[in-house]
């Protein structure tokens, strides 16, 4: 069964510093990956997603994350944080077999200090 | 397009009572979902739906029910409110290929006391 994996459920980092959201899943099958942001009081919204190709995704805000199949790792990146990037991010799977549901992490709540 | 939404925004419900939480969505998408979301829990799955008449269930279905009459709605009952039931609901919908997102609703606040 594919379950999801967030090693830290806070990160306190200063402002323009670099930050790295980790994320580790298992799955015996081909797998999607995505990261989701939830700024406060509001709905999840896709960050950015993995399906094939480049291992190397990036969102339009800056955030990038690298697939690394060896490692089953999915790691979030974004060489200087904003005040504006205080949320909590989630990573996300889904199996290449079940088009019906996505496994969600427990959340990394990231807080920016000026 | 409006998305998905959800009413109502905030409820507080005494144990025993039920209610419905609505959910429509606008993007003619054939899965739905509903998701609770607990402090430090990340997102549990109760239910989800792959089409109108469809069905099935989650993660954590216990104490609640669904039901999908159209495309666009995606109403959630719970029928006799426990203060376990205390969380904040999401509903979303998506395309329903793996490669695709999902879509999340505003989500609704509820504490049973």
């Amino acid at each position: 069964a594919q379950s999801v994996t967030q090693l830290d459920s806070q990160v306190p980092v200063f402002e323009e510093a670099p930050v790295e959201l980790r994320c580790n899943y298992s799955s015996s099958v081909s797998v999607y990956l995505f990261w989701y942001v939830q700024y406060p009081n509001q709905g999840l919204q896709l960050l950015l997603k993995y399906l094939s190709g480049s291992t190397l995704v990036e969102s339009i805000n800056g955030f990038e994350a690298e697939f690394n199949k060896s490692q089953t790792s999915f790691h979030l990146r974004k060489p200087s944080v904003h005040i504006s990037d205080t949320a909590e991010y989630f990573c996300a799977v889904s199996e290449g077999s079940s088009a019906s549901k996505i496994i969600f992490g427990s959340g990394t709540r990231l807080s920016i200090r000026p | 397009n409006a998305g998905v939404t959800q009413t109502p925004k905030f409820r507080i419900l005494k144990i025993g009572q039920s209610m419905t939480l609505q959910c429509t969505q606008d993007m003619n998408h054939n899965y739905m979902y509903w998701y609770r979301q607990d402090p430090g829990m990340g997102l549990k799955l109760i239910y989800y739906s792959v089409g109108a008449g469809i069905t099935d269930k989650g993660e954590v279905p216990n104490g609640y029910n669904v039901s999908r009459s159209t495309t666009e709605d995606f109403p959630l009952r719970l029928e006799l409110a426990a203060p376990s039931q205390t969380s904040v609901y999401f509903c979303a919908s998506s395309t329903g290929t793996v490669r695709g997102e999902q879509y999340f609703g505003p989500g609704t606040r509820l504490t049973v006391t």
